[in-house]
């Protein structure tokens, strides 16, 4: 089945550059949330979006900034990137009557 | 608002013993999901099983079962006949409700290292 993309897997920028992260989500999902995972942290909501317009945003920095598209895919765009960027970047994206929220692989941002 | 706790931040286990790791939630909402993810050192964050608050009955996929005490507010997850591969983080996590536009919140997670 097919399941959440991100991409890049991996990603190395250095400080004050732009990176752009993508999520492609299940198809016919209409939901996507982005999260953002510290080392050793738990995940920590940054913003989701259902039918393309957002419905919540938790702590996302001024800086970043998200979007859906007609083809419910999701990117996160980040600027002037700081060394506490660093983190795994995880989208989820949840169904129309569908309890299960699939996560993608994670795009592990590396800011040196 | 919201809470999830989990007091175990590591676990040591037998292999083909059961474990239950812990899990408790808050919330004043009567609508609510409560999520299992396992994240193995990979990274990638697996759904293991949902419970919704208005099932009576207990989830089950496969090995893993969710004992839900909605009195107590609490929702372990059981895993039966533990394998090698089980050794990985588990994060319990909630949405507020069931719809699909709530987030799902995390608790701090509980690693679990399965011994041969």
């Amino acid at each position: 089945a097919a399941g959440v993309i991100q991409s890049p897997r991996h990603l190395i920028k250095e400080k004050r550059e732009t990176a752009t992260l993508k999520c492609y989500p299940i198809p016919r999902h209409d939901t996507v949330y982005w999260y953002q995972q510290g080392p050793g942290q738990d995940p920590q909501f940054l913003i989701s979006f259902y039918e393309k317009m957002q419905s919540d945003k938790g702590s996302i920095p001024d800086r970043f900034s998200a979007q859906q598209f007609s083809d419910y895919h999701s990117e996160l765009n980040m600027s002037s990137l700081e060394l506490g960027d660093s983190a795994l970047y995880f989208c989820a994206s949840i169904g129309s009557g569908n309890t299960e929220a699939f996560f993608g692989q994670g795009t592990r941002l590396t800011v040196v | 608002a919201q809470k999830i706790t989990q007091t175990q931040p590591g676990m040591f286990v037998q292999e083909k013993e059961a474990v239950t790791l812990d899990c408790t939630y808050d919330t004043s909402d009567q609508s609510y999901g409560l999520f299992w993810y396992k994240q193995p050192s990979s990274g990638e964050m697996i759904f293991l099983i949902y419970q919704g608050s208005y099932d009576e009955q207990n989830a089950t996929e496969g090995r893993y079962s969710l004992n839900f005490q909605k009195a107590r507010k609490s929702a372990n997850l059981v895993i039966s006949a533990s394998q090698l591969g089980d050794s990985a983080m588990y994060f319990c996590a909630m949405s507020r409700s069931m719809n699909r536009d709530d987030k799902i919140i995390f608790g701090k997670g509980t690693r679990l290292h399965i011994l041969p």
